[in-house]
């Protein structure tokens, strides 16, 4: 299996912070990489595919980049609703998810 | 409009096979490069993925799972199932299914509300 791994595991932000996440894969996945977000309860929702298209209706504060192992999630000025938990997920394999990467109000 | 709704059982004893089912609406799993997927998250965890179906019938699995996995689809109905053998405690998780399409890399782009499926005697 393809191993993902995210960093930081949890991080604490206030509104209208920059945040940045990222993702590493233990061999090249090419751009097979997508982020998702979580809230509690629900179930995850795609956020970005192809590591740097942003899905239909997603806000333009997310964006996403890299390629190859190594990726990452930028959120230019947090917003309120923008708090919850962000997994990372390969295709280029058996599908895999890093950890996550809880992010929390400052 | 794509959605997805999973049904089965809530409870589960030790050792019984699981069956979901999985109803969408919005696509046909008869279209080229449609999939979809089953993913389960045990309480506090990160989501593992379990199988995926194609629209050609192709068929992949959890390789740690796949002795105990089956999928299949029934287009006329728009529903695929999931059955997953010899339950355990540690199975115990929320499972999800999921819309896939080649074109977008097989993310799961529609997710299921998920179904919260608990392991005990």
């Amino acid at each position: 299996d393809i191993q993902m791994t995210q960093s930081p595991s949890s991080l604490s932000a206030s509104v209208g912070d920059r945040v940045t996440i990222t993702c590493r894969a233990s061999q090249n996945i090419i751009n097979y990489l997508h982020w998702y977000q979580q809230k509690p309860g629900k179930a995850p929702n795609l956020l970005i595919y192809a590591a740097s298209t942003l899905q239909s209706g997603v806000p333009s504060r997310f964006s996403g980049s890299g390629s190859g192992t190594g990726f990452t999630l930028t959120i230019t000025s947090l917003q309120p609703e923008d708090f919850a938990t962000y997994y990372c997920g390969q295709s280029y394999g058996t599908p895999t998810f890093g950890q996550g990467t809880e992010v929390e109000i400052k | 409009q794509i959605t997805l709704k999973e049904s089965g059982p809530t409870l589960v004893k030790p050792t019984q096979t699981l069956t979901l089912t999985c109803t969408f609406s919005g696509f046909s799993l008869s279209t080229t490069s449609m999939g979809v997927g089953w993913i389960r998250q045990p309480p506090g965890k990160a989501p593992e993925w379990l199988a995926l179906i194609y629209w050609d019938d192709a068929k992949r699995y959890s390789p740690s799972l796949e002795s105990r996995l089956t999928i299949t689809k029934d287009t006329s109905k728009n529903q695929v199932v999931l059955t997953m053998t010899n339950m355990g405690p540690v199975d115990t998780a929320t499972y999800f299914c999921a819309h896939t399409y080649s074109l977008r890399l097989d993310a799961f782009d529609v997710w299921g509300q998920g179904t919260m499926i608990t392991v005990s005697s």
